[in-house]
C-alpha cells in the first residue's frame, strides 16, 4: 500500500516568515494529495489539495507543489501568522480508492 | 460545529469492557469513516462505509466493530479485544464514494482506566 512520510515533525518560525512542510509518497499511482490543518483541540480541516495533473496550486497565503517524478509534494505558507499555528497533515491516495494515507503530521508554531 | 457530531468528547474504558463511540452527520453524505489518531502518527483508517448496511475494514480493524443501519449514523464499538484502545478517534464523512474532501467530527478521546 501507500506510504507517506512527512518532515519536519515540528517547525517554528517567526511571524511573517515562510514555512515549508514536505511529504513523500511511495505509490506512483496516487493522484490526489490533500493537506489538512488541525488546530489544538479541534477537528482536522481540509485547507488545500492538488491533483497529479497540475504542478502547483495557490490559495492566498498557502500553496502546494507536486513533483510526480520524485514523488514528493510540499505545503508552503507565506507571511505566517499566529493563527497558522497548528498540526498539518499531508495525505495521498488514488481517486476512487477507499483509503486516504496520512503523513505523521507537522506541528507548526508561529512565534509572534 | 455543524455537520458531524461525535459523542462523548471523553470516554473511559475499564478492562474487559466494550464501549461505543457515537458519530452522527446531517450532511446527507453517503460515505462515513472512522480514524484513529495516536501521538506522533498519522490518522489510520479503522472502518469505512460507503452506503447504508455496508461497511468495510480499514488498515487497523482488529478489536473494533461498526454498524451502518442509518445513513446519518456510524457508531464504532471498541471491544475488549482491542488491547491498546487509548487514542483519539475521529469520524469523517464525504458526499460520494471516494475518500476526497473529508469532513471530520470533533473527535472522542478514549482512555483506559
Amino acid at each position: 500500500g501507500e506510504n507517506v512520510e512527512q518532515h519536519p515533525s515540528t517547525l517554528s518560525v517567526q511571524e511573517g516568515d515562510s514555512a515549508v512542510i514536505k511529504c513523500t509518497y511511495s505509490d506512483s499511482a496516487s493522484n490526489y494529495f490533500p493537506w489538512y490543518k488541525q488546530e489544538l483541540g479541534k477537528r482536522p480541516q481540509l485547507i488545500i489539495d492538488i491533483r497529479s495533473n497540475v504542478g502547483e496550486k495557490k490559495d492566498q497565503r498557502i500553496a502546494v507543489t507536486l513533483n510526480k517524478t520524485a514523488k514528493h509534494f510540499s505545503l508552503h505558507i507565506t507571511e505566517t501568522q499566529p493563527e497558522d499555528s497548528a498540526v498539518y497533515f499531508c495525505a495521498a491516495t488514488l481517486t476512487g480508492a477507499n483509503n486516504l494515507f496520512f503523513g505523521t503530521g507537522t506541528r507548526l508554531t508561529v512565534i509572534p | 460545529d455543524g455537520g458531524i457530531t461525535q459523542s462523548p468528547k471523553y470516554l473511559f474504558r475499564k478492562e474487559g469492557q466494550n464501549v461505543t463511540l457515537s458519530c452522527e452527520q446531517n450532511l446527507n453524505h453517503d460515505a462515513m469513516y472512522w480514524y484513529r489518531q495516536d501521538p506522533g502518527q498519522g490518522l489510520r483508517l479503522i472502518y469505512y462505509s460507503q452506503i447504508v448496511n455496508d461497511f468495510q475494514k480499514g488498515d487497523i480493524a482488529e478489536g473494533y466493530s461498526v454498524s451502518r443501519e442509518k445513513k446519518e449514523s456510524f457508531p464504532l464499538t471498541v471491544t475488549s479485544a482491542q488491547k491498546n484502545p487509548t487514542a483519539f478517534y475521529l469520524c469523517a464523512s464525504n458526499p460520494g464514494n471516494t475518500n476526497e474532501k473529508l469532513f471530520f467530527g470533533s473527535g472522542t478521546q478514549l482512555s483506559v482506566l
